[in-house]
């Protein structure tokens, strides 16, 4: 089974910075990563899947990348809304796998 | 718009069984995969298990194999997860979701708001 990693697993950034969060798996899924925002006490909700594509009404300040073992979800300015924990996930093999996700709070 | 409300959820003794239920509405949910994913306090998410749009196929996370059942009811667009021997660290907000089941990534493009399931004698 596909296993993922995410680093760092949590992080202290200030409004405006530009915040990177990487996702690796344990092997080869080309691009089948999705990435999701939870904020305490909220449903996760999806902000790209493909690795790359944003979902609809996403604000562009987010971004993704990545294909094979190495992903990143980019936040290019936060905004304090965006203060939240952040998971990848990824389809294999008819099974379904969270990373561990990364928590961005206030520094 | 897409709904998803789960019920079911309260506080069970380990060893007993506890159904639980996600009303859809909203959207054709026989055209869609449908999922539980499952949280324990402070922690992080779990996919749970997944039942294809024509009920035929269903797929379990291996910490669950034999005890989760999933299944689905197109005659109330409700899906279900029946949950046999709970045991203390099943305790976890179970959340149901949709996936966007014509994109091949699958994504989880909606989730109800859960519902938590305590285990505790």
């Amino acid at each position: 089974d596909t296993q993922l990693t995410q680093s760092p697993s949590s992080l202290s950034a200030s409004v405006g910075d530009r915040v990177t969060i990487t996702c690796r798996a344990s092997q080869d899924i080309d691009t089948y990563l999705n990435w999701y925002q939870q904020k305490p006490g909220k449903a996760p909700k999806l902000l790209l899947s493909g690795a790359s594509n944003l979902e609809t009404g996403v604000p562009s300040r987010f971004s993704g990348g990545g294909s094979g073992t190495l992903f990143t979800l980019t936040i290019s300015s936060l905004q304090p809304e965006d203060f939240a924990t952040y998971y990848c996930q990824q389809y294999d093999n008819l099974l379904f796998t969270f990373g561990p996700g990364t928590t961005v709070d206030v520094k | 718009q897409v709904q998803l409300v789960e019920s079911g959820g309260g506080v069970v003794q380990p060893g007993t069984s506890l159904r639980l239920s996600c009303a859809a509405s909203g959207f054709s949910f026989s055209d869609y995969d449908m999922h539980w994913v499952r949280q324990a306090p402070g922690k992080g998410l779990e996919w749970v298990a997944v039942i294809w749009y024509d009920g035929n196929n269903k797929y379990y996370a291996e910490s669950v194999k034999g005890r989760f059942t999933i299944s689905r009811d197109k005659s109330t667009n409700t899906l279900h997860l029946q949950i046999h021997s709970l045991r203390a660290e099943d305790t976890a907000v179970y959340f149901c979701a949709r996936d966007r089941t014509s994109d091949g990534t699958l994504p989880l493009d909606s989730w109800g708001q859960g519902t938590l399931v305590t285990v505790s004698s």
